[in-house]
């Protein structure tokens, strides 16, 4: 199996833009995870999803972010406004099970936003 | 909500010394888990502690429940065990809560 698929790996974009992140979990795996990773608050959960239901949301900042999982093999992460704050890796993780079992984690999507 | 501290922060030890690092949290958990983060950004999985230990290689991983608390060890250190180490905890539906993390050096 190819892992957990990220694209785009960088992304440079200004301020006001929509950004979208996407991710292509493990297949077989029925939960997903989105982290954000920072300097000062390192790393993060933003969302939790289970078998394409979002289960734990309360780590999203605000309205700004959105995130779906249509289906079982993608999700997609967007930022509309994106804003300077923005700016940090994002990761996607997927696994069998609950949070608490193994997660496997995408190589991420670094974003700066100008 | 949780709270994940780790020590030391930063650490720096010669080739072939036993390492050390500690996580500690304050609610009890269903599962622990210990991460690493190479200089170049990927994370790996190493372990997912409930109780007990676990050992894969050179790594050993240790977890008190009463006294939440977990170590992560590494014997015969090298410089390409260099990395991020993360401590981080949850399961169920609440999703992971990390420590800040403890970059570690190792030095030839």
């Amino acid at each position: 199996d190819a892992g957990v698929i990220q694209s785009p790996r960088h992304e440079v974009t200004e301020m006001g833009q929509e950004v979208t992140l996407r991710c292509k979990p493990i297949s077989g795996h029925n939960s997903l995870f989105w982290y954000r990773q920072t300097m000062m608050r390192g790393l993060e959960l933003l969302i939790y999803f289970n078998n394409n239901v979002p289960i734990d949301d309360s780590g999203m900042p605000e309205d700004r972010f959105s995130a779906k999982m249509p289906n079982a093999s993608f999700s997609t992460l967007k930022i509309q406004p994106s804003e300077p704050r923005d700016s940090a890796v994002y990761f996607c993780a997927s696994n069998v099970g609950t949070s608490g079992n193994i997660q496997y984690f995408g190589a991420g999507t670094r974003l700066s936003v100008l | 909500k949780n709270e994940v501290e780790q020590s030391p922060q930063n650490l720096t030890a010669q080739e072939g010394e036993f390492i050390t690092i500690n996580c500690s949290y304050s609610v009890g958990i269903s599962a622990l888990h210990w991460l690493q983060q190479h200089p170049g950004g990927g994370i790996v999985s190493l372990f997912m502690l409930s109780s007990g230990k676990k050992k894969h290689g050179r790594l050993i991983a240790t977890i008190n429940i009463q006294e939440k608390h977990s170590s992560l060890h590494i014997t015969a250190s090298h410089p390409r065990d260099s990395a991020v180490y993360i401590c981080a905890v949850g399961g169920g539906a609440d999703g992971l809560t990390f420590g800040k993390g403890t970059h570690l050096i190792i030095q030839p």
